[in-house]
């Protein structure tokens, strides 16, 4: 069963970085069948894919074009785990941030962390 | 990007009730379109995956159909706690993108 524990914390000030940890268990950040996620959710956006990392004999990632200039999206092989790092936020940035699994061969997010609201306020 | 919109926005039907929800996307996504339902405090749970194939665990009661532009999820008979918003998702290319979201409410 794999599990996805999320971690960091809920309150962030303007113009400064989120940085939240996704560690995995049951699954291996290495897998070649996977993509390593984060999806935040908010009223005014509904759900957003921010970007993934993704091993296929070498590191990929890619991001959402939007916030392309701000985010960064590592794995961490030795604790296997990924982190998201959003750079200079603002208010807009609220939100309840997911990590999770997809996987290669159906496309489907099957596993989910439980979400971290993130508040940006100073 | 793939925009899919999704309708209604919200609705409310009783218990018993044949519930439908469809997605329509900006270009074709051939068959990569997946189902989720969200609860409040609860991570998001995955209903159906490439259009039609039920994610282990669901309850038979929910189906998906469609191809190309447009596709439906339905709820046979709804449950006390199908209460949720329910999001389309498309995986045909990146970045993967969602529906504004349906949100249900029961009667």
């Amino acid at each position: 069963q794999v599990q996805l524990k999320q971690s960091g914390p809920g309150l962030v000030k303007p113009s400064q970085t989120l940085s939240l940890t996704c560690a995995i268990s049951g699954d291996s950040i290495s897998s070649n069948t996977a993509a390593w996620t984060w999806i935040r959710q908010s009223p005014s956006r509904g759900l957003e894919w921010l970007g993934r990392t993704y091993y296929r004999t070498t590191w990929y990632d890619d991001y959402a074009a939007s916030l392309r200039s701000r985010i960064t999206i590592n794995p961490d092989t030795s604790k296997n785990q990924f982190s998201l790092q959003l750079n200079s936020v603002t208010p807009e940035d609220t939100a309840v941030y997911y990590c999770a699994r997809e996987l290669t061969a159906t496309t489907k997010f099957d596993y989910w962390g439980l979400g971290t609201l993130v508040t940006v306020s100073s | 990007d793939i925009q899919l919109t999704q309708s209604p926005s919200s609705l409310s039907a009783s218990v018993g009730d044949r519930v439908t929800v469809t997605c329509r996307a900006s270009q074709t996504i051939t068959k990569y379109l997946s189902w989720y339902q969200l609860k409040p405090g609860k991570a998001p749970k995955l209903l159906i995956y490439t259009v039609s194939n039920l994610q282990s665990g669901v309850p038979s009661r929910f189906s998906g159909s469609g191809s190309g532009t447009d596709f439906t999820l339905t709820i046979s008979s709804l449950q006390p706690e199908d209460s949720a918003t329910y999001y389309c998702q498309q995986s045909f290319s990146a970045p993967r993108t969602f529906g504004q979201g349906t949100k249900l409410e029961i009667k």
